[in-house]
């Protein structure tokens, strides 16, 4: 059950727009569209912020977005603020079972 | 308002085993899957299993086939984890999760999380 690949970590100034990559394989990211992205601050339980690869579910800022391009997801966020900083997981589907992210901590310089 | 609540901490023996449970309210709990994921302290998220309330079908991550039974009782609207054959690995902070679909149309992801209940395993 091998993790989907995330950089470590991705920082950038307030207004500046990141995008976070999310690599799987042609049994997952690269073949179907259910891909999903979660929020976490410290302490806190995941939150969703995208889902079947770029929909945003109700409340959620439309300065998140999500893209696919074969076997690679990438959430982008824009105009980034400070309450942005937190760890963030990607998840697809893989044969039956969801599979995570190695996850990403976002800083705001 | 959709709510998931979990039951307390515990601390349990490598060997033993521990019953995580989630109470669900604000929607009918048999129309849409409870998942289960896991963190370990300072580690990244990981899939457990999920159940089908209403049916009591399950589908466990292949690294806990043999080791986790999902259960449900729909009279109480009530998710149940168990986990056996402990180890210090195990000590994580669980939480179940709501599908983001109703059945018959799971989206493999949860828009709805319980507050996550700390198992410790240790001698």
């Amino acid at each position: 059950q091998s993790a989907l690949t995330q950089p470590a970590s991705v920082s950038g100034s307030p207004g500046q727009s990141i995008t976070i990559s999310c690599t799987g394989a042609s049994s997952d990211v690269g073949g179907y569209y259910y891909v999903s992205w979660y929020q976490q601050h410290p302490g806190k339980a995941p939150k969703l912020m995208i889902y079947d690869v770029s929909k945003r579910p109700s409340g959620v800022s439309n300065r998140f977005s999500g893209s696919k391009s074969g076997n690679t997801a990438s959430l982008t966020i824009s105009g980034l603020q400070a309450q942005d900083e937190a760890d963030y997981y990607c998840s697809s589907y893989r044969s039956s079972e969801a599979v995570f992210g190695t996850g990403t901590k976002v800083t705001v310089l | 308002q959709v709510q998931l609540v979990q039951s307390g901490a515990e601390v349990k023996k490598p060997g033993a085993s521990v019953k995580v449970s989630c109470k669900a309210s604000g929607y009918t709990f048999t129309g849409y899957y409870i998942h289960w994921v896991r963190q370990a302290p300072g580690q990244g998220l990981e899939w457990v299993g999920r159940i089908n309330p209403n049916s009591g079908g399950t589908n466990y991550a292949q690294k806990f086939q043999g080791r986790v039974t999902m259960t449900r009782d729909t009279s109480i609207s009530s998710a149940s984890m168990e986990l056996t054959r402990l180890t210090s690995d195990d000590t994580a902070v669980y939480y179940c999760s709501r599908d983001g679909g109703r059945i018959g149309n799971s989206g493999w992801y949860t828009d709805y999380w319980g507050q996550g209940t700390l198992v410790t395993v240790s001698s």
